[in-house]
């Protein structure tokens, strides 16, 4: 079946540097995007979200880029935090009349070190 | 605002036994959805309501799972008989309106071992 998958389960980065986080997709009836971000003994907590038709958002230190070409969604994190350590999923929505029935990822640990 | 409520936040049970959770999604929010996490499956939704009513419950695994919302400040998800593949955490997410896009807020989860 169709789902949504990450390229690495695991990334480590140095404070200040920048982070990428990958996820691909393979339901090319899926419009809309999220990234949820969830630390440990807690639940997920969303970041940012993306519509099919941008290519690009921003928000506070972080930016999704969206290519539908090559169905490929990332997270950058900008000067990247200790507190920023945690799961990053991705999710999908197929929309039509499933209205709420998310499709995660498998997650990416990001671990930054001071 | 509290955000989504949940209890317990840990139950350990022997298999065989009936285990309820409960849910309090934020106030004034019409949507509310079940999710089991596993490192095998990672986050699943199982069930989701709209208004205290059951929409989509493909989700859920088996007989053995039920979930009920009688009002629009209460759910639970009850396993009976447990079994130890059951051991996941539950979450319990509630979203404001009917708009596909509409952000879900998830509460601080369940963790259920099942022995």
């Amino acid at each position: 079946g169709e789902s949504v998958g990450l390229h690495l389960p695991t990334l480590s980065v140095q404070e200040g540097d920048n982070s990428i986080i990958n996820c691909a997709y393979s339901n090319s009836a899926s419009d809309y995007f999220i990234w949820y971000k969830q630390e440990s003994g807690k639940g997920p907590q969303f970041i940012i979200d993306i519509r099919s038709n941008m290519d690009k958002r921003q928000g506070q230190r972080v930016t999704v880029l969206l290519n539908k070409t090559v169905k490929h969604l990332s997270l950058q994190i900008a000067a990247t935090q200790p507190g920023d350590s945690a799961v990053y999923f991705c999710a999908e929505n197929a929309g039509g009349t499933s209205y709420g029935k998310l499709t995660f990822g498998q997650g990416t640990i990001l671990t930054v070190h001071p | 605002d509290a955000g989504v409520i949940q209890s317990p936040r840990h139950e350990v049970t022997e298999m065989g036994q009936e285990v309820t959770l409960r849910c309090k999604p934020i106030s004034g929010h019409d949507y509310l959805f079940w999710y089991r996490q596993t490192m095998m499956r990672g986050l699943e939704l199982l069930i989701y309501f709209n208004n205290n009513v059951p929409i989509d419950d493909s989700g859920m695994p088996e007989d053995r799972f039920s979930a009920k919302m009688p009002n629009a400040s209460f759910s639970t998800l009850k396993i009976q008989p447990s079994e130890p593949r059951d051991s996941a955490v539950y979450f319990c997410a509630s979203s404001l309106t009917g708009q596909r896009t509409d952000t879900q807020y998830f509460g601080p989860g369940t963790r259920l071992t099942v022995l």
